[in-house]
Order: C-alpha cells, then sequence, then structure tokens
C-alpha cells in the first residue's frame, strides 16, 4: 500500500528565506509524485509532478522538487519566499496503475514578514 | 478551456437533513472523483467514477452517501441523512483516463452540519 508522510503539519519562514516543506512516501513500485498547493477556499491546484527521467522537477511560482529514491523522499523548495506563497500544501503519490492519488495530512505554510 | 464545476460552493445544514452536491468535470475528461477533506486534513476519496461506472467506492459511507454519474459526464453526490461529523469540504476532480496524471479540482462545496 502506498502512502504519504508531511513532516510538519505547520511551517513558518521569513519572507525572502528559502521554502523547505517535507514529504516521504512509501510504494512497493516506482512512484508518481505530486505537490499541490491549496488556497484559501480554493480547491488543489498542480505545483509540479515527477513521473520518469530528470529527478529534479521545476514547478510553477518558482517551486521545485527533488525525487531522492534512496532517501524516498520528496521534498519541496522554493529560493526566496513570498507573502503569496502562504498557503496549505500536499504531496501525494500514485503507483500510475488506477488513476488515484494519495494525499499526505498537508503542510501549512506561513510567511512572517 | 472551461475547468471543473461545483456547487453549492458552501451549505449549512442541521443533522439529519440531506443535501446535495453538483459536479462538472472538464470536457472529455472520462475519470471524476469525489473527495472529502476534513478540517486539517488531506482529501480523502470518497468515490470515482469512469465514465459512468464505479472504480472504487470503497470509503463511502453507503449508509448514508451515495454518488451517481449517469450519462458519465456530471455528478451528484448526496448525504442523507447528515451527520454532525460531515461537515467538511466536497472536494470534485477530473482527469483524463489512462494516467497517471494530475487531477484537476473544483472549487469545493463548504458544508456545515449543525
Amino acid at each position: 500500500a502506498q502512502s504519504v508522510t508531511q513532516l510538519g503539519s505547520h511551517v513558518s519562514v521569513s519572507e525572502g528565506a528559502l521554502v523547505l516543506l517535507r514529504c516521504n512516501y512509501s510504494s512497493s513500485v516506482p512512484p508518481y509524485l505530486f505537490w499541490y498547493v491549496q488556497y484559501p477556499n480554493q480547491g488543489l491546484q498542480l505545483l509540479l509532478k515527477y513521473t520518469t527521467g530528470a529527478t529534479l522537477v521545476k514547478g510553477i511560482n518558482g517551486f521545485e522538487a527533488e525525487f531522492k529514491k534512496s532517501e524516498t523522499s520528496f521534498h519541496l523548495t522554493k529560493p526566496s519566499a513570498h507573502m503569496s506563497d502562504a498557503a496549505e500544501y500536499f504531496c501525494a503519490v500514485s503507483d500510475g496503475r488506477d488513476d488515484k492519488i494519495i494525499f499526505g495530512k498537508g503542510t501549512r505554510l506561513h510567511i512572517l514578514p | 478551456e472551461a475547468g471543473v464545476a461545483q456547487s453549492p460552493r458552501y451549505k449549512i445544514i442541521e443533522k439529519r437533513q440531506s443535501v446535495a452536491f453538483w459536479c462538472n468535470p472538464i470536457s472529455g475528461h472520462a475519470t471524476l472523483y469525489w473527495y472529502q477533506q476534513i478540517l486539517g486534513q488531506g482529501p480523502k476519496l470518497l468515490i470515482q467514477f469512469q465514465n459512468n461506472g464505479v472504480v472504487d467506492d470503497s470509503q463511502l459511507p453507503k449508509d448514508r452517501f451515495s454518488a451517481e454519474r449517469l450519462k458519465g459526464v456530471d455528478s451528484t453526490l448526496k448525504i442523507q441523512p447528515a451527520k454532525l461529523e460531515d461537515s467538511a469540504v466536497y472536494l470534485c476532480a477530473s482527469t483524463p483516463s489512462g494516467g497517471p496524471y494530475e487531477q484537476y479540482f473544483g472549487p469545493g462545496t463548504r458544508l456545515t452540519v449543525t
């Protein structure tokens, strides 16, 4: 069975500082990995995804994530936080077999002025 | 391209009442999902349709929840009777089949049961 663990339900960073949101996954087959963002009162929006190929994936709004198979991790980073990045972030995993995605519990990112 | 549409956006009902949510997926998307998102948690899959057939409803509380997608396009999720613990955001998502494609989400319906 697949699962996702997001470390830290709340993360606070200062505006302009590095953003690092941690995600570890469990999968018996090569995983497909996703990061979604949810702004207040909105649905989820895809930030980036890893399927195959290059392990460093770049997404929208300056975010990127690196797939590390040896560490079963897919951490999300952004070099410089902006106030508009304040939102809930969800890591998700799929085995690619049945169009299902398993979501983590989410990390709320707070940006301090 | 129009996104996933959901209505209503907000609904407040008393426990034991019934409620229905509507979702219209992106045109041409064969797979449709209903998720329940309780405050502070990630989305939990309730039911997955491919065209008008159910792929997975293993986590749908069938004694009170029902869903249909009669013509393989839009879908309705119903709760009858509602309980306090059903208070949540109900998200609809769609994707082309044969993935793993990203899922496209609607804005959700926030349900409050009092």
